[in-house]
């Protein structure tokens, strides 16, 4: 089975920083990878899929970045709003999927 | 607008049997593979199962299989996850979610449905 780990598994920032999420796969998936934000009691939100591409609707300073085992999700300058836990996802072991553990990112 | 409602949530004890629903508007459910992924409280997302558009093809995270049976109605537009031999880990919130692309890509939730196993 792929794993997935994240870090840091929490950090806290302030408004205007830039922030960087790393995800990892315990083996190659490719760009099969994708990003969700998820706030307290509510749905998680598809942020970016296929490693890079961001999902319609999502403010342009979320970015990723990434291929193989080692991606990334940048905040380029961390509002308000974007308190919340995001998540990894890999998609290339379909029809198994896994998350990663998730980071919290504190305001 | 695309809506997802989840339902049939409640305390149950170990070893017992419940049955979620979801009930999806604004879009053509039978277009897609439908997902459940569930979020034990405090922790991190799991998927948990998945059906193909006619149904002919279900998958499932290892935990559940033998225990748990994903289905759908397209007719009544609606998806279910009927679950056996319930378990303390079991204890989570269940989200019904729309495949976008068969593998695993969800863009519409619904809001979610607790699962209490408890004695």
């Amino acid at each position: 089975d792929i794993q997935m780990t994240q870090s840091p598994s929490s950090l806290s920032a302030s408004v205007g920083d830039r922030v960087t999420i790393t995800c990892r796969a315990s083996q190659s998936i490719g760009n099969y990878l994708n990003w969700y934000q998820q706030k307290p009691g509510k749905a998680p939100k598809l942020l970016i899929y296929a490693a890079s591409t961001l999902q319609s609707g999502v403010p342009s300073r979320f970015s990723g970045s990434g291929s193989g085992t080692d991606f990334t999700l940048t905040i380029s300058s961390l509002q308000p709003e974007d308190f919340a836990t995001f998540y990894c996802q890999q998609s290339y072991s379909t029809p198994i999927f896994t998350f990663g553990p998730g980071t919290k990112v504190d305001i | 607008e695309v809506q997802l409602v989840e339902s049939g949530g409640g305390l149950v004890q170990p070893g017992g049997s419940l049955r979620l629903s979801c009930e999806v508007s604004g879009f053509s459910f039978n277009r897609y593979w439908m997902s459940w992924v569930r979020q034990a409280p405090g922790k991190g997302l799991e998927w948990v199962a998945s059906i193909q558009q006619e149904g002919s093809e279900k998958n499932y995270v290892d935990s559940v299989k033998g225990r748990f049976t994903i289905s759908r109605d397209n007719a009544k537009k609606s998806l279910y996850l009927q679950m056996y031999s319930l378990r303390g880990d079991d204890t989570a919130v269940y989200y019904c979610a729309r495949d976008d692309s068969g593998m695993g890509l969800w863009v519409y939730w619904g809001q979610g449905t607790l699962v209490t196993v408890s004695s």
